[in-house]
């Protein structure tokens, strides 16, 4: 089983800053990496697959990087909307199997 | 664009079986891979594994053999059945879409669509 890590647990950043959050893999995950936003009450939402590929519609201010076992999940100019948690999660073809972090919290400062 | 609602029972007994379902409304059933992922305070997001079309499932196996996929094309729905609960299977239960892109030689894999999640509270 591939066990993720995610640090900080929480970020405390103001408005308009940049938030650099980490997640790290067991194994080798290669590229195999997503990264997932939650706001309070609502389903993850998908920003970045492929490690640094932008979802649909999800602003140029979120960028992701890294491979292997070190990725970043970068949010340029926090918005106000961008408070909330998020979560990397991988996947492995053999097992075949996904797993996630335990989530790191952006948190108004 | 594709939706997908989970329905199913919000309390369960413990030792009984839950049964969750998710209609996938947009877009045919086929085609993708469809997931089961559930939220708890204690475990976090947490996949209990992934089904196609055509019934073929695999499954955490991190998670005991108590559950169990299944798809109906004819509904375009696919279904989680867990048997024996307990209090540990409290949890917001989540369906969602599992796509796969590829790029270049490789492919990726995530979860691009997710429905709103149902509550489920096993309790006597």
């Amino acid at each position: 089983e591939i066990v993720m890590t995610q640090s900080p647990a929480t970020l405390s950043v103001s408005p308009g800053e940049r938030a650099t959050l980490s997640c790290r893999a067991s194994q080798n995950v290669f590229s195999n990496l997503a990264w997932y936003q939650q706001r309070p009450g609502q389903a993850p939402r998908l920003l970045i697959y492929a490690a640094s590929t932008r979802a649909t519609d999800v602003p140029a201010r979120f960028s992701g990087s890294g491979s292997g076992t070190e990725f970043t999940l970068s949010i340029s100019s926090l918005q106000s909307e961008d408070f909330a948690v998020y979560y990397c999660q991988q996947y492995s073809s053999w097992p075949p199997e996904f797993s996630f972090g335990p989530g790191a919290k952006v948190e108004i400062k | 664009q594709v939706q997908l609602q989970e329905s199913g029972p919000g309390l369960v007994k413990p030792s009984e079986i839950l049964t969750l379902t998710c209609t996938v409304s947009g877009g045919p059933i086929s085609g993708s891979y469809w997931s089961w992922i559930r939220q708890s305070p204690v475990e976090g997001l947490e996949w209990i594994g992934y089904i196609n079309y055509s019934g073929s499932a695999n499954y955490n196996p991190s998670l005991k053999s108590r559950f169990t996929l299944s798809v109906d094309t004819s509904k375009n729905q696919f279904s989680l059945k867990v048997n024996s609960v307990t209090a540990a299977d409290t949890a917001v239960y989540y369906c969602a879409r599992s796509a796969r892109t590829a790029m270049g030689p490789y492919y990726y894999y995530y979860m691009d669509v997710w429905g709103k999640g149902t509550t489920v509270t096993v309790s006597s």
